[in-house]
């Protein structure tokens, strides 16, 4: 069965450091999403993508957060000069399409990627 | 009112007890309801999408209450397997992206 993954599983990092989450979505898949979960919290919205270009992104995804397709595969979340409330579970997810008549397609979630900022 | 709101539980029930839980929304342009499930730090997986008329899968039945803005959930026979996060998950308007609520606890006890 097709999958979403994501690398690597877990990252610790020093406040202020560079980090850059990587995804491959299921390969016949057209949208593109990251959310994160801050630990005993929700699963919350960052940005979704498509068409090689941010479609939607959230208060959260601020100038702190970019993403990019750098190739035919991945799909990548760079968090710059990280803060300590950076610290989640930041998921990519995929969707085959956006289903017609203004409903949304269903995600499919990679296992995750454990950020900890010290 | 908070977008996607859900009764956060936990709900601790016996093996075979049937439970339901329920969920609301805010926006009456939603047109897309799902139910996650979420294992302990782990992704949400999708359980079943929520369809108008409802629909059944096994032991799950999820019903769409658009007049009064809320979807439903319903668990027969309950498993140790089925504890977990049940997750409430709607677009609130048009195309926009999912919104997640913060999920109801389930533990399923022998």
């Amino acid at each position: 069965e097709p999958e979403v993954t994501q690398t690597p599983s877990h990252q610790v990092t020093q406040m202020g450091q560079e980090v850059i989450l990587r995804c491959v979505p299921i390969s016949n898949h057209l949208y593109f999403y990251w959310y994160r979960q801050i630990l005993g919290q929700k699963v919350e919205f960052l940005v979704s993508f498509y068409n090689n270009e941010i479609s939607e992104k959230s208060e959260i995804f601020d100038d702190q957060f970019s993403v990019e397709r750098p190739d035919g595969s991945n799909f990548t979340l760079k968090i710059r000069s990280t803060k300590l409330e950076d610290s989640a579970m930041y998921f990519c997810a995929s969707s085959e399409a956006r289903a017609q008549r203004g409903r949304t397609g269903e995600l499919f979630f990679g296992e995750g990627s454990r950020l900890t900022v010290l | 009112r908070k977008e996607v709101e859900q009764d956060p539980g936990p709900f601790n029930v016996p093996e075979g007890a049937t439970v339901a839980f329920n969920c609301t929304y805010s926006n009456s342009a939603s047109q897309s309801f799902f139910w996650y499930r979420q294992d302990c730090r782990k992704e949400p997986k999708l359980l079943m999408s929520v369809y108008s008329s409802g629909n059944e899968d096994g032991r799950f039945t999820a019903q769409l209450n658009r007049a009064s803005q809320y979807i439903s959930l319903l668990i027969r026979d309950s498993k140790l397997s089925d504890s977990a996060t049940y997750l409430c998950v709607v677009n609130i308007a048009g195309n926009t992206p999912l919104v997640f609520g913060k999920g109801t606890r389930l533990s399923v006890i022998a």
